[in-house]
């Protein structure tokens, strides 16, 4: 299984609206990460955790909150967003930070109103 | 500050055209280069990577990139394009930083749309 899948695929909601976007891979990797990506935009490395630790924050709002339950599984947690917000929310896993490629997910299609 | 750079952002070729596409990076240290590809309506996959040893390396569909480390590049080739080949292509540098965390940055891609 070489695939990370992302549920939902697309999300609306409110800006005083509690949501989660959720990650998960089987392929036994250590390294995952959430990217925002904007349209016509590359990536934008968001957070990077490495055995199920937090290790990479980019300056990223408090209104977005990762979490990382176990090695297979990632979330992001949403609150209170702003319109600015809305994008493609990209999840990915590596076998480790260092010399491997990621993989990537669909993509969670968030539009914040 | 540490980038990646893509000078052609939109490139038009007919089928059979040969393609190059830039990608030059600013770490000076230790650098792991990969290209990556973003069908229409599908995600983003990995065409072709570079660690270590030879500088040619190939990908799949027949892509391949060559890594020059005097000129910090890693330009992407592929010698007969085709329309499947539409898509928007990004370069990544996975690169170790003074804090000893590796970073992954993506360039600002590239949009190729191949006319039939």
């Amino acid at each position: 299984d070489t695939e990370v899948t992302q549920t939902p695929k697309h999300l609306v909601m409110g800006m005083t609206n509690k949501k989660s976007l959720k990650c998960e891979q089987h392929m036994g990797h250590r390294a995952m990460y959430w990217y925002k990506q904007k349209a016509k935009k590359p990536p934008e490395l968001m957070f990077v955790y490495s055995y199920e630790k937090l290790s990479i924050n980019e300056s990223v709002p408090s209104r977005f909150s990762p979490e990382c339950p176990n090695s297979s599984l990632l979330n992001l947690h949403l609150h209170a967003l702003q319109p600015e917000d809305s994008a493609l929310y990209l999840c990915a896993s590596s076998q480790d930070r260092v010399r491997h490629e990621q993989f990537f997910g669909p993509g969670t299609r968030l539009t914040v109103l | 500050a540490q980038s990646v750079s893509q000078h052609n952002h939109h490139v038009i070729l007919s089928e059979a055209a040969s393609l190059e596409l830039g990608c030059n990076y600013s770490y000076g240290g230790t650098v792991n280069l990969f290209w990556y590809v973003q069908y229409p309506g599908q995600h983003l996959q990995l065409l072709l990577k570079y660690f270590s040893g030879d500088p040619l390396v190939k990908g799949i569909k027949g892509f391949e990139a060559e890594f020059i480390k005097s000129k910090f590049s890693f330009n992407l080739r592929k010698p007969s394009v085709q329309w499947s080949d539409t898509a928007e292509y990004f370069c990544a540098v996975n690169a170790l930083e003074r804090s000893g965390t590796y970073k992954y940055i993506f360039g600002t891609g590239t949009r190729l749309k191949v006319l039939a």
